[in-house]
């Protein structure tokens, strides 16, 4: 099976700009989250949906994400305006309902440099 | 509150060598621990889990993780390091006990092997 896709691989945008980041989950998959991982630093949780709704968005920083899962396929991390700090690699995990105990699925990450 | 840390930020071995990664967990139920790895480019892989049973477990790759509920620790281990095991390594609690709706990583142990 395909695993989870995320795009683009890197993205260099500058102070202010807008930048939005795209997870597509394994099929089939419900459950959908987002981690960050700021440099250095440990890899943080920041939402999760359920098909198209959001469980837990505990980990969003501020209202300048914005996350989206239209139609509990693939889902959008929007950023704006974007900041210096929001550099990181933001990771997309998918895993199915049914097999809670076998861990996430993760994509290769979204490696985000803000100038 | 959950929060796992792993001391060690780098770590050389020698091919052929032995190996163990350090991670300690404060957690206040029952954890569910997990460590994966990240080689350059990749995703996170998971490696190995740990839900209850045998608090010794036998991963992919020649991986083992020891639990000790004495120590908080959830040490990675290896008897002979490959030269392909260079990579960063997270241990992570999952919270929750029927959906790992989110992890709790660590800063993670970048693991470099000498020929």
């Amino acid at each position: 099976e395909a695993g989870v896709t995320q795009f683009p691989s890197h993205s260099v945008i500058e102070k202010g700009q807008t930048v939005t980041l795209r997870c597509d989950p394994i099929s089939g998959h419900d459950n959908l989250y987002w981690y960050r991982r700021v440099m250095g630093k440990e890899i943080k949780f920041l939402l999760h949906f359920v098909k198209e709704s959001k469980q837990d968005e505990s980990g969003m920083p501020n209202n300048r994400f914005l996350a989206e899962r239209t139609g509990g396929t693939y889902s959008t991390l929007k950023v704006q305006p974007a900041e210096l700090e929001d550099s990181g690699v933001y990771f997309c995990a998918s895993s199915h309902p049914g097999q809670p105990n076998y861990g996430y699925t993760f994509g290769s990450g979204t490696r985000l440099t803000v100038v | 509150a959950q929060s796992v840390t792993q001391p060690d930020i780098h770590i050389t071995v020698s091919e052929g060598a032995s190996l163990e990664l350090r991670c300690n967990y404060s957690y206040g139920a029952t954890p569910y621990l997990f460590w994966y790895v990240q080689s350059p480019g990749q995703g996170l892989q998971l490696l190995l889990k740990y839900f209850s049973g045998d608090t010794l477990v036998q991963g992919i790759k020649g991986f083992e993780a020891e639990f000790k509920r004495s120590q908080s620790s959830f040490n990675l281990r290896k008897p002979s390091v490959h030269w392909s095991d260079a990579a960063e390594y997270f241990c992570a609690v999952g919270a929750q006990r029927i959906s790992f709706n989110k992890f709790y990583f660590g800063s993670g142990t970048k693991l470099n092997v000498k020929p």
